[in-house]
Order: C-alpha cells, then sequence, then structure tokens
C-alpha cells in the first residue's frame, strides 16, 4: 500500500523568497518520488524525480528535493520565487519497478505576489 | 514526436449518452495510463496498459467505463450512459518504464448536462 499527504493546499510567498512545498509519502515498497506542476489549462509537467539514487535531486526551473527515508518526506524548494511559477504542484509516489499505480497527493496551490 | 495528444479536448454531453475519447501516446512509450481529475483533487489513476494488455483497472471504476489499447498504439476510453458525476478532466499519460516518470497529455474536459 502506498499514499502521498501534500501538508498545505495552498502555499503563498512573495517573489524573491524561498518555496517550501511539503510532501509525506507511505509506502510499502522502495519507492520512487516525482513532483509535477500544472499550470492553468496546461497538462502536467514533470519537475524532477526520485529513484533511488542521489537523495537530493534537482529538477527543472531551479526546483530541488531531498529524499528523507527516516522522516518519509519529499518536500520541493527554490530558493527564489518567480511570478512564472505560480501553479498547483502535485507529489506523487509509486513502486520501483513492477507493475504498479502511482498515487498522486491532492496538490499544493502556489501563490506568487510581486 | 510533439508529445502525448488527446482528442477532443472539450467535449459536452447529455446525461446518458455515451463518449469515447482518444489518446496518442509518444511512440516509444509502450505503458499508457489514464486518470480523472476533478476540481481541486490530484489526478485519480483509473487504468493501465502495457502494450496492448490491460494491467491495471481500479476499483472504484464504474463498468460503465472502458478502456481498449489496440496493437499498443494509441488508446480509447469510453463511457457509456453518463451521468453528471462524470464530469471531469480525464488525463492520459505513457511512459518507457515501469515506475518511471510519466509524460501528460492535455487532457479532454468532459461535461455532462
Amino acid at each position: 500500500a502506498q499514499s502521498v499527504t501534500q501538508l498545505d493546499s495552498h502555499v503563498s510567498v512573495s517573489e524573491g523568497t524561498p518555496v517550501l512545498l511539503r510532501c509525506n509519502y507511505s509506502s510499502s515498497y522502495s519507492p520512487s518520488l516525482f513532483w509535477y506542476v500544472q499550470h492553468p489549462n496546461k497538462g502536467l509537467q514533470l519537475l524532477l524525480k526520485y529513484t533511488s539514487a542521489a537523495t537530493l535531486v534537482k529538477g527543472i526551473n531551479g526546483f530541488e528535493a531531498e529524499f528523507k527515508k527516516s522522516e518519509t518526506s519529499f518536500h520541493l524548494t527554490k530558493p527564489s520565487a518567480h511570478m512564472s511559477d505560480a501553479a498547483e504542484y502535485f507529489c506523487v509516489v509509486s513502486r520501483s519497478g513492477g507493475s504498479y499505480i502511482p498515487t498522486f497527493g491532492r496538490g499544493t496551490s502556489l501563490i506568487v505576489h510581486p | 514526436d510533439t508529445g502525448v495528444s488527446q482528442n477532443p479536448r472539450h467535449k459536452i454531453t447529455k446525461r446518458g449518452q455515451n463518449v469515447t475519447f482518444r489518446c496518442d501516446p509518444i511512440s516509444e512509450h509502450n505503458r499508457l495510463y489514464w486518470y480523472r481529475q476533478t476540481l481541486g483533487q490530484g489526478p485519480e489513476f483509473l487504468t493501465y496498459f502495457q502494450n496492448e494488455a490491460q494491467l491495471e483497472k481500479s476499483r472504484l471504476l464504474s463498468d460503465r467505463f472502458s478502456a481498449e489499447r489496440p496493437k499498443g498504439s494509441f488508446s480509447t476510453l469510453e463511457i457509456q450512459r453518463t451521468e453528471q458525476g462524470d464530469s471531469a478532466m480525464y488525463l492520459c499519460a505513457s511512459s518507457s518504464l515501469a515506475g518511471g516518470p510519466q509524460f501528460f497529455g492535455p487532457g479532454t474536459r468532459l461535461t455532462v448536462l
């Protein structure tokens, strides 16, 4: 069994300040973890992925995430927010290898103020 | 290849009608997934194909829903006797690796009146 919890439904930041979007997961298997972004009226786009290599994962557009097994967390961060980062962000857990069903979190809406 | 495509992008139908959606995955991807997304929620898994074989189907999927992937290329999702609760965005994704990243299409927005 697996599940993912995004701890904040909305996060509001000012442009130029750091971003932190929190994600906790549970999985009976060695997990693969992903963050996706969804801009309004656009498809889901992969930001970054963790698949049991380096625990600090760098993604596109300056985002990164750290896999912490002891805390079962995979939080997404960015040092400095841009207006274009305003979007919905989804944390996803799946099982490494084999047939699987990925589980999406409910999403965190990132709001960026000028 | 420009990515995953879905048609139509929007569909409005009356309750009780049947609808069919199409998904064309990235050509070299042998795995294809269907999801449903409602407002304020994350995508909910519906079904999964590896090549032409339907390997997983959500227990939440009503028997009014059926999906096919003939020849392991494009896929269709049909909803029979639509209900207002079927109104949602239907997303298709493809991937080349089990457990790997998925590439999503733009979705088909269904409105049932």
